[in-house]
């Protein structure tokens, strides 16, 4: 089967702070990753779509100049929250397909507490 | 714009009753539809699409493009069914392939 694999698992940091997430998927190429966001109790919503060499391409409402996105390879995109405040506090989950399939496939995801 | 809805964010069901979790959507052209499913403290991982027309785990999904639904349903639930149930679409062709979720239904089955 296909993996998918987000570190860290939970991270809390400090207001003011920056904080990477990492996505990758372990046993397959993935030229797209797609970021989303679940805040308690509601739905995955998607930030943006991570694309292989380019630049991500963001949902309307999200800034991406506080997540910033980054795709340098097939098997890894991260995602940076810069200067994380309290309400940047979240689920944070990625998923990513293979070059020639339909299913998505979703890491563990990451729960940042930001205090 | 494309839209999926689950109205119930919680059921219950007793052991072998029959279950049935709603989903309808909204959207203008063909869509894909899924059913993802995340146990307890694990991933979200897929159940079904509405393409394979299979059954899984005992449950099946029938795409109804007139009244624009697509439930999931099991005639016999079990106590292993107990997750969070999200409905997905996701538009054919073009070149975004990312999923739009429903807000996801609490499947609880007592025993």
């Amino acid at each position: 089967g296909a993996v998918v694999s987000q570190h860290p698992s939970r991270v809390i940091c400090k207001s003011g702070t920056s904080v990477k997430i990492e996505c990758r998927s372990l046993d397959f190429q993935a030229t797209t990753m797609f970021w989303y966001r679940q805040f308690p109790k509601q739905s995955l919503m998607l930030m943006a779509t991570s694309n292989e060499g380019s630049k991500a391409t963001y949902e309307q409402g999200v800034e991406k100049d506080k997540f910033l996105i980054n795709h340098a390879s097939l098997t890894l995109s991260t995602l940076t929250v810069t200067s994380a405040h309290p309400e940047d506090s979240s689920f944070y989950i990625c998923s990513a397909s293979k070059s020639s399939g339909t299913e998505a496939f979703f890491g563990q995801g990451t729960r940042l507490t930001v205090v | 714009a494309q839209r999926v809805t689950q109205p119930e964010k919680l059921l219950s069901v007793f052991k072998g009753a029959p279950v049935e979790l709603k989903c309808n959507y909204s959207y203008s052209g063909s869509p894909e539809l899924f059913w993802y499913v995340q146990y307890s403290r694990q991933r979200l991982q897929l159940l079904l699409r509405h393409i394979s027309r299979e059954s899984i785990k005992g449950f099946t999904a029938d795409l109804n493009k007139g009244e624009t639904s697509f439930h999931l349903k099991k005639p016999f639930a079990q106590e292993e069914d107990s997750a969070m149930y999200y409905c997905a679409l996701r538009s054919v062709g073009g070149s975004a392939r990312q999923l739009t979720f429903g807000s996801g239904t609490q499947l609880t089955v007592l025993p």
